[in-house]
């Protein structure tokens, strides 16, 4: 079965520095994978996913990810956070259903952003 | 109205109690889902329906009770719950157009309460 690691369950960066959360999946075939992020009192929001093809993933707000294969990794990264980037981040692997691919999704990671 | 709406956006409930949660896409997808998200815990799929059929249930205890009438609306009726079950209800939607592009969309949840 399918499943998802995010080890840090909470990131803090300062407001303009760099940003990598990482995640780690399991799967047994060519995997989906999707960046979710979730502000407060919210539902989720996807940023980005890969399929195939190039590695290196864009997505909106300026996040990107790279597919690692030999490290089964799909870290998300942005160059310069904003404070409005607080929110939780969830990591997730598609299984095929039917015509669609359902994400199974990890614990997600905390992004406090100080000022 | 557009995307993915949910009614009520907070609910308090007694033990018995029955209530609905109710569910409304305006994308134009063929399937919806219900996940249950609880504090620590990650994303629980409950159910999946594509097409109105149920597609999946994942172990879903009785007292949740999902109901699809069309491809736009989706309902979670509720019933003799548990404290255990307060958690925030979300619900999502995608296409089915057997392509791998077919990410979820999801709303902002309800934010269920049982005392």
């Amino acid at each position: 079965a399918q499943s998802v690691t995010q080890p840090d369950i909470h990131i803090t960066v300062s407001e303009g520095a760099s940003l990598e959360l990482r995640c780690n999946y399991s799967y047994g075939a060519t995997p989906y994978l999707f960046w979710y992020v979730q502000s407060p009192g919210q539902g989720l929001q996807l940023l980005l996913k890969y399929f195939s093809g190039d590695t290196l993933v864009q997505g909106i707000k300026g996040f990107e990810a790279e597919f690692k294969r030999s490290q089964s990794s799909f870290n998300l990264r942005k160059p310069s956070v904003h404070w409005s980037d607080a929110a939780e981040y969830f990591c997730a692997v598609g299984r095929s259903s039917g015509g669609s691919y359902i994400p199974t999704f990890g614990r997600g990671t905390s992004l406090i952003v100080h000022p | 109205e557009t995307g993915v709406t949910q009614t009520p956006r907070h609910l308090v409930m007694g033990m018995t109690n029955k209530k609905s949660l109710k569910c409304e896409q305006h994308l134009g997808h063929n399937a919806m889902y219900w996940y249950k998200q609880s504090a620590k815990k990650p994303l629980e799929l409950m159910f999946v329906y594509n097409f109105k059929e149920q597609t999946e249930n994942n172990s879903v205890p009785s007292r949740f009770s999902p109901e699809c009438p069309n491809s736009s609306h989706l309902f979670l009726h509720l019933h003799t719950l548990q404290p255990e079950d307060s958690a925030l209800y979300l619900c999502a939607s995608s296409p089915l157009t057997g392509g791998r592009g077919n990410e979820q969309f999801f709303g902002p949840g309800t934010r269920l309460t049982v005392l």
